[in-house]
């Protein structure tokens, strides 16, 4: 059964201070790791899909890395407009869907 | 490119009534959509997937007869749910594909949500 585990649940950062969101999955054969941005009330905003192990990718001030079990989503300098709850999600040979971590709520302070 | 509208964004409905809920993608053909539920701090659930033209494919635990959906164009799916109860209430998403890409997962895009409350 596929499974995908996110840490920390809750991450209070201040403004300028780097940190990593650590996404753990176990799938049968991945086909993609995708990662998401929530704000509160809104539908998952797409960041970055990484396909292969070592495969890095980055926007901003956001760069998302993979292994064979892991994937961070390292944040440099955030801001506070970075707050928001951070989705990843690995495809599998299960299917067409995604299978969705509970998230890291993240929370950058001036 | 990749954008995908919803509508209603929100809607309060007495109980046993049917809300209908739409899912558009804007600038891209979309083979395969996706509806989710996301009760308060929690995180997406999948209730069905649908392809163009036939069938949606639920997952275990939702109801078919209570969550209809049609899929009826490349550009179009609808989510309605049917004599509406406030346990229903919830934040219903959509998303879209372009298609499953080979041997690998295709991105999903997704609407901006629909804020459903049942009174």
């Amino acid at each position: 059964e596929d499974q995908v585990t996110q840490s920390p649940e809750a991450l209070r950062l201040q403004e300028g201070e780097s940190s990593s969101l650590n996404c753990s999955y176990t799938v049968s054969g991945l086909r993609g790791l995708f990662w998401y941005r929530q704000d509160p009330g809104k539908g998952p905003e797409f960041l970055f899909t990484l396909y292969s192990a070592g495969e890095e990718k980055e926007k901003e001030r956001l760069k998302a890395t993979l292994t064979k079990k892991e994937s961070f989503l390292h944040i440099t300098a955030p801001k506070p407009e970075d707050s928001a709850t951070y989705l990843c999600a690995p495809g599998s040979n299960s299917g067409y869907a995604l299978n969705f971590g509970k998230g890291t709520s993240l929370l950058v302070t001036p | 490119g990749a954008v995908v509208s919803q509508h209603p964004s929100w809607v309060i409905c007495k109980s046993g009534t049917s809300v209908k809920i739409e899912c558009r993608s804007l600038d891209f053909q979309a083979t395969t959509m996706f509806w989710y539920r996301q009760f308060p701090k929690q995180s997406l659930m999948l209730m069905a997937t649908s392809n163009e033209g036939s069938k949606a494919t639920y997952e275990q635990g939702v109801e078919k007869d209570k969550f209809l959906i049609n899929h009826a164009s490349l550009t179009l799916s609808t989510l309605t749910v049917t004599s509406a109860h406030p346990e229903d209430s919830s934040f219903y998403i959509c998303s879209a594909s372009k298609g499953f890409t080979g041997a690998l997962t295709d991105t999903q895009y997704f609407g901006p949500g629909t804020r459903l409350t049942v009174l």
